[in-house]
């Protein structure tokens, strides 16, 4: 039974570029949550994607955007990219039929901005 | 990996004693509340979680405790094994919401 897989496993961006992570969920999921941790801190929900739709979204700017694709699979895309994003970005995936509880996370991408 | 432990709260215990980890949540509004343990270079890992109708849930040598009158939650490690060594998060979810908020997360460290 596969478990969350994120890629790529590290990244690093220039001031101003742009970044698309990728995420694909366990198996049997149609849910997928993005966090941003930064070092030290717990993660913070950025937004959730359900049924290919932005369901709900956290504290974070327009510069952050998703997608998700009809195998449930998704991106997260940082546009304008500043030295506070570097993260450990985590996706997290879960079944809306249990009520989306339970999340179970991958093993994130680290993005360093320089 | 990367450490997730930097300016975290610690917690070091002896091998085969008990753990406690606690954690303040801040919604009166959540009604559901995980643990996760998080190992260096590694996502967080779910333990165990509790509704806010229970007060007291037990896994495999795990059991959290809810307090709802201070908003306090608690995870007990029975018989703490070398392998518990990592940060653990506690998080909140508030009714209607599907946005986990985590706490500022405990590292514990197991003396062999």
């Amino acid at each position: 039974d596969a478990g969350v897989t994120q890629s790529p496993t590290h990244l690093i961006k220039t001031r101003g570029q742009q970044v698309t992570l990728r995420c694909s969920p366990k198996s049997g999921h149609d849910t997928v949550s993005w966090y941003q941790q930064a070092l030290g801190q717990g993660p913070q929900f950025i937004f959730q994607y359900y049924e290919e739709e932005e369901r709900q979204r956290g504290n974070f700017p327009d510069r952050f955007s998703g997608h998700q694709f009809p195998n449930y699979s998704s991106e997260l895309n940082v546009n304008a990219l500043l030295l506070g994003d570097s993260a450990l970005y985590l996706c997290a995936s879960s079944l809306a039929g249990t009520g989306n509880l339970e999340q179970y996370f991958g093993p994130g991408t680290r993005l360093t901005v320089t | 990996g990367e450490s997730v432990g930097l300016h975290l709260p610690t917690l070091s215990v002896q091998e085969g004693d008990n753990s406690i980890i606690n954690c303040a949540y801040s919604n009166s509004a959540s009604d559901y509340f995980i643990w996760y343990k998080q190992e260096s270079g590694k996502g967080p890992q779910f333990i165990i979680d509790i509704r806010s109708n229970m007060d007291k849930r037990q896994g495999q040598r795990v059991t959290v405790l809810l307090n709802k009158t201070v908003k306090h939650l608690s995870l007990q490690i029975a018989a703490t094994q070398p392998g518990d060594s990592a940060v653990y998060f506690c998080a909140e979810v508030p009714a209607g919401s599907y946005q986990l908020t985590f706490g500022k997360g405990t590292k514990l460290s197991v003396i062999p």
